[in-house]
């Protein structure tokens, strides 16, 4: 069973620019959940998303950044306009069921994401 | 404000000997979680104590909860090379954001 995988695991981009990350949660899980990692850090949360529904935001920024996790294929992360701030690591977890029955958060490897 | 915080923020032991590292929170949590980050990874869950336990083993891992004083420790025993890595807790107060600290850098040395 193959675990959380993302990708790219490393993405440069130059201001301006947008970012796309992808992520697809481990086989049979439904419950995605994205992190952000600065430098230094510890993760910081962004976004809880089920299968077409966008369940809590407010860790994400109000402007430039999107979520979402369709019926069929990745979660996606995008990042509009990007500015040096931005450059993190973007982690992407998920779990089977919903997070307050205590289930355990899987995570991916990451994507880098250097803004130039 | 991070729900969690890690104290040491680095420390670096010889092979074999044991490592200890504390996390300390603000409010009440209904579990805590340790991760593992070696460079440039992911995260690596290894153990989620709640808040009724004490005391939690596995392998070489113990980590105890003590939520009158809203602290939690993981100890390492009998350390080796592969454990070289950032160690995170994270805490879960009943909804599913997972709060970080900064972290614990281990360095083990041969």
């Amino acid at each position: 069973n193959a675990g959380v995988m993302q990708n790219p695991r490393h993405l440069v981009r130059r201001r301006g620019q947008e970012a796309r990350l992808r992520c697809s949660p481990m086989k049979g899980h439904s419950h995605v959940y994205w992190y952000r990692q600065l430098p230094e850090e510890g993760l910081k949360f962004m976004v809880y998303l089920q299968k077409e529904n966008i369940i809590d935001e407010s860790g994400m920024p109000k402007e430039r950044f999107s979520a979402e996790f369709p019926k069929e294929g990745p979660s996606i992360l995008r990042i509009q306009q990007v500015v040096r701030g931005d450059s993190a690591a973007y982690f992407c977890a998920s779990s089977l069921a919903r997070r307050d029955t205590q289930e355990t958060q899987y995570f991916g490897p990451g994507t880098r994401l250097l803004v130039l | 404000s991070q729900q969690g915080e890690e104290d040491p923020q680095a420390l670096s032991i010889q092979e074999g000997e044991n490592a200890t590292m504390n996390c300390s929170y603000k409010t009440s949590i209904n579990n805590l979680q340790w991760y593992r980050q070696n460079s440039g990874r992911g995260l690596v869950h290894l153990i989620l104590i709640r808040s009724n336990e004490r005391e939690k083993h596995s392998g070489r891992l113990r980590v105890t909860l003590d939520t009158s004083k809203k602290s939690s420790s993981l100890l390492i025993t009998a350390s080796r090379a592969a454990d070289t890595a950032s160690y995170f807790c994270a805490t879960d107060r009943n909804d599913y954001k997972l709060s970080f600290g900064a972290g614990t850098t281990v360095t083990v040395r041969a």
